[in-house]
């Protein structure tokens, strides 16, 4: 069965603190695709990042940025030099062909940046 | 559209009513998914569909939820006899064609069963 991990449930930074939330996953297949997504406390589901198992290539876009580690099934997105409006709760997720597409999610880690 | 659009925003039914939700996929995607977040975290999968068809119901509570996608219509969710345990948020996601993509989410519908 394929499992998703986010073992921080809450952070707190002050404001330009740089962060960084920790994904750890679980699957058997060997093709699959990791994605971060972000809850603003509006609701809505914004789609930040996708990589696949393939490609362990870092990435950043702008202030963010991702490592993914096949050697210990991670994949990490750290947020440099924090704003308040990076406040959200953070959902990393997991899918494959074999999982029939369907996207199985961490429990999610609610940021807080403090002005 | 260019968008998945969901409705209604909100729906209030008092227990052992029924609910029906609405999903309407981005143009041309051929995937919808709809899953059900409770509390504002943890996300259950329910059913997907590849067009019309049923492509995975593994999560779905056989006993009162169902749901269709028919063509030139708006995907539906229904929950029939609605427990205070549905209340929740509840998103339709749709992809083009293929499980890299991105499967973008709709604003949900935040069901309250009294």
């Amino acid at each position: 069965a394929q499992k998703v991990t986010q073992a921080q449930t809450e952070i707190s930074v002050v404001e330009k603190e740089d962060v960084t939330l920790d994904c750890v996953y679980e699957t058997r297949d060997t093709t699959y695709y990791l994605f971060w997504y972000k809850q603003p406390p509006s609701g809505e589901l914004v789609f930040l990042i996708r990589r696949n198992s393939f490609d362990e290539q870092n990435e950043i876009s702008g202030r963010y940025s991702w490592n993914f580690q096949k050697s210990t099934s991670s994949f990490n997105f750290t947020i440099t030099a924090s704003q308040v409006v990076d406040s959200a709760v953070y959902f990393c997720a997991l899918s494959s062909v074999q999982g029939a597409q369907k996207l199985v999610f961490g429990q999610g880690t609610r940021l807080t940046i403090n002005p | 559209g260019e968008e998945v659009a969901q409705t209604p925003k909100h729906l209030v039914r008092g227990e052992g009513q029924k609910a029906k939700l609405y999903c309407a996929p981005i143009k041309g995607h051929s995937y919808v998914f709809w899953y059900q977040q409770v509390l504002k975290n943890e996300f259950k999968f329910l059913i997907s569909f590849q067009n019309e068809n049923v492509f995975d119901e593994t999560g779905m509570p056989k006993e009162r939820f169902s749901a269709k996608c028919l063509p030139n219509s708006p995907c539906s969710l229904e929950i029939q006899a609605t427990k205070l345990e549905d209340s929740a948020v509840y998103f339709c996601a749709s992809i083009r064609d293929r499980v890299d993509q991105p499967q973008h989410f709709g604003d949900g519908t935040r069901l309250s069963i009294l």
